[in-house]
């Protein structure tokens, strides 16, 4: 495709579910990351791919995240029991270098995420 | 702790005028820095960048300067225009890891 691709644009779920979301980046792009933005913040990063593997994952909040690439293109993010502080927009980006220089972060429109 | 800090989280400006942005740093590895726009309902879209080697990069109306000794950048939109509207986001990184973000600053143009 011709952006950052993330599904769903919006989930609803109640305490304790588990969800998915799901991220397409950029063909071609090699760094795929994922950030969450709570209403009034910042991204804060989550956890950073260099094709299948996690380069860093230092962000995740706990054990209730995790997030696959397993071929190296598409990604998804998995969150166990949720809570409701959970409740945020994850944003995923890709970017065609590994971390930066000439390169920059392509996002996509979020996924907007509300535990009940 | 915030690596990334950007203390004004809301700027008015007149259209035509200019619109200076602020960001300071505490990591003093910190050597690629990013601004970052973001409208409503989407993603944040690149905007400028500037290596720690340049102290100024310019392109069109937007200029980043850039002062290591201070850990301060600055984003300046000239002239500023209703369309700038939005937030902005300064962004930091080390070499090869990951991007750091600040809060933001909202930015409002005036008619």
């Amino acid at each position: 495709g011709a952006g950052v691709s993330q599904t769903p644009s919006n989930k609803v779920t109640e305490k304790g579910k588990y969800v998915e979301l799901r991220c397409d980046p950029i063909s071609g792009h090699t760094a795929l990351y994922w950030y969450r933005q709570s209403l009034g913040q910042g991204p804060e990063f989550l956890i950073y791919f260099q094709g299948t593997g996690a380069a860093d994952d230092s962000g995740l909040p706990n054990d209730r995240f995790f997030a696959v690439r397993p071929e190296g293109s598409v990604s998804t993010l998995k969150i166990q029991r949720t809570e409701r502080g959970d409740s945020a927009v994850y944003l995923c980006a890709s970017s065609l270098t590994g971390g930066q220089g000439p390169g920059e972060l392509f996002f996509g429109e979020g996924s907007r995420l509300t535990v009940l | 702790d915030q690596q990334v800090k950007q203390n004004s989280p809301s700027l008015s400006v007149q259209e035509g005028r200019i619109s200076i942005l602020n960001c300071d740093y505490t990591n003093s590895m910190f050597d690629y820095f990013l601004w970052y726009k973001k409208y409503p309902a989407e993603g944040p879209t690149f905007l400028i960048s500037i290596s720690s080697i340049k102290d100024k990069n310019e392109d069109g109306r937007f200029t980043v300067f850039l002062n290591k000794s201070a850990k301060h950048l600055s984003l300046h939109i000239v002239p500023s225009q209703p369309g700038d509207s939005a937030v902005y986001f300064c962004a930091a990184s080390a070499r090869d890891d990951k991007i750091i973000f600040g809060k933001g600053t909202r930015l409002h143009i005036l008619p």
